[in-house]
């Protein structure tokens, strides 16, 4: 079946840096879209960041441009956020999530906490 | 990039009917149908409920209905049963190849 697992969340203090990985199984990685999206502790959903199926396209909300890169490798059925400069607020629950068409993020994994905090 | 706007919690008792609103702006609800509705149980990862406005998953129980008009979507639960407690989430495109999500909905089956 489908799944989804990130990894590579925890502890780091501002200005620190964190890289996210997702290893995709049980279905065709490399014909789908795939995104970042963040939860903070008791708020709601919020876009990160999607990479196209070829990594041609993609795109950041603001709140992260210039500090995450999100990239892929199709052959290791993996998905990367690299985090830079971090800040006290992506401090949240981030999970991956795949879509053939955005916004349908049909297939979730259960999320990495990050915390940054001194 | 502010969230679409949803009532902070709804409630109904089992076998009723609930709808939970998400109003956006002509930037991002009103421009496209690319409105998705998600359900999330505590501790749990969010799950796609309803894609394209109005559209079901395979697997998706028929008691939820999406529709849309003018800037606001809504996600119609009919028969209500207790599992459907949730936090439910409305998000859309917002053009410029960014995504919006709304602030969340908290139903509770009395």
């Amino acid at each position: 079946q489908v799944q989804l697992v990130e990894s590579g969340g925890g502890l780091v203090k501002p200005g620190g840096s964190l890289r996210l990985s997702c290893a995709a199984s049980g279905f065709t990685f490399s014909d789908y879209y795939m995104s970042w999206i963040r939860q903070a502790p008791g708020k709601g959903l919020e876009w990160v960041s999607y990479i196209s199926s070829s990594s041609s396209y993609t795109n950041y909300a603001d709140s992260v441009k210039g500090r995450f890169t999100i990239s892929r490798d199709n052959a290791k059925n993996s998905l990367y956020l690299q985090m830079n400069s971090l800040r006290a607020e992506d401090t949240a629950v981030y999970y991956c999530a795949s879509a053939r068409k955005l916004p349908e993020f049909d297939y979730w994994g259960q999320g990495t906490l990050v915390t940054v905090s001194s | 990039q502010s969230a679409l706007t949803q009532p902070a919690s709804v409630s109904g008792s089992p076998g009723q009917s609930i709808t939970i609103s998400c109003t956006g702006t002509s930037s991002d609800v009103g421009s496209y149908n690319l409105v998705s509705w998600y359900q999330q149980h505590p501790g749990k990862a969010p799950k796609l409920m309803i894609y394209e406005v109005s559209k079901r998953p395979s697997g998706v129980s028929n008691r939820f209905s999406g529709s849309k008009s003018g800037n606001t979507a809504s996600l119609t639960i009919s028969g209500l049963q207790a599992e459907d407690e949730a936090d439910y989430y409305c998000c859309s495109y917002a053009g410029s190849s960014t995504f919006r999500f709304g602030g969340g909905t908290k139903l509770t089956v009395l």
